[in-house]
């Protein structure tokens, strides 16, 4: 089946960098994008871009232009979110997503991955 | 950008309630419009896409409807395992989120 596994859990200072893997498996990795979603602590959704795993191509929020890097490895199936520049309200859980591609759905998700800032 | 607003918030029902839950843009998105549940501590589960399609292995309780600007989350009769939270996305252009309705237990 289709399943997408995040790296666990970071702890980082504010100013530091993180970076977040999902690893796919169940289908061809390349015949699909992967985007990234966070979710703050109580909060909604927010979509923080997306990467064509066949191209590299990505669109990233605009909120987010400078500080994410979003790319991928082929040869493990694996895409990585890295996100620079931390502060405080980028406490959240990081979730990836198959899809993002043209009117392309997000499912399934990982699991999720919780990024806490904290000095 | 396109703004998603769910209404209510938060929604107190029964087991064995109809639940609808509502979800406008702010510009026509025609049909590209999907439903996720979440439950606490867990990723968002897809349930609707196209408007009103349900997604394989989704109980048909749910169902979906609307276009253009105006959609619906329906649950025919709510179940216990029902009690989570609901948030449309559009996917017409790039993808945003409703800020979510809570369904909670009455």
């Amino acid at each position: 089946q289709v399943q997408l596994v995040q790296s666990g859990a970071e702890v980082k200072k504010p100013g530091a960098s993180v970076k977040v893997s999902c690893k796919a498996s169940g289908y061809t990795f390349t015949s699909y994008g992967i985007s990234w979603v966070r979710q703050a602590p109580g909060q909604g959704l927010e979509w923080m871009g997306w990467i064509s795993a066949y191209n590299g191509n990505t669109n990233y929020a605009q909120k987010l232009q400078g500080r994410v890097t979003m790319t991928t490895d082929t040869s493990t199936s694996t895409a990585y979110m890295e996100l620079r520049s931390l502060r405080s309200d980028d406490t959240a859980v990081y979730y990836c997503a198959r899809g993002g591609g043209f009117r392309e759905l997000l499912s399934p998700w990982g699991q999720g991955t919780l990024v806490t800032v904290s000095s | 950008d396109i703004q998603m607003t769910q209404s209510p918030s938060t929604l107190s029902a029964s087991v064995g309630d109809r639940v609808t839950i509502t979800c406008r843009a702010s510009q026509s998105i025609s049909s590209w419009l999907a439903w996720y549940q979440q439950k606490p501590g867990k990723a968002p589960k897809l349930l609707i896409y196209k408007a009103s399609s349900l997604e394989s292995g989704v109980p048909s309780r749910f169902s979906g409807s609307g276009s253009g600007t105006e959609f619906t989350l329906t649950i025919s009769s709510l179940q216990p395992d029902d009690f989570a939270t609901y948030y449309c996305q559009q996917y017409n252009t790039y993808w945003t989120f409703g800020q979510g309705t809570k369904v909670e237990i009455k």
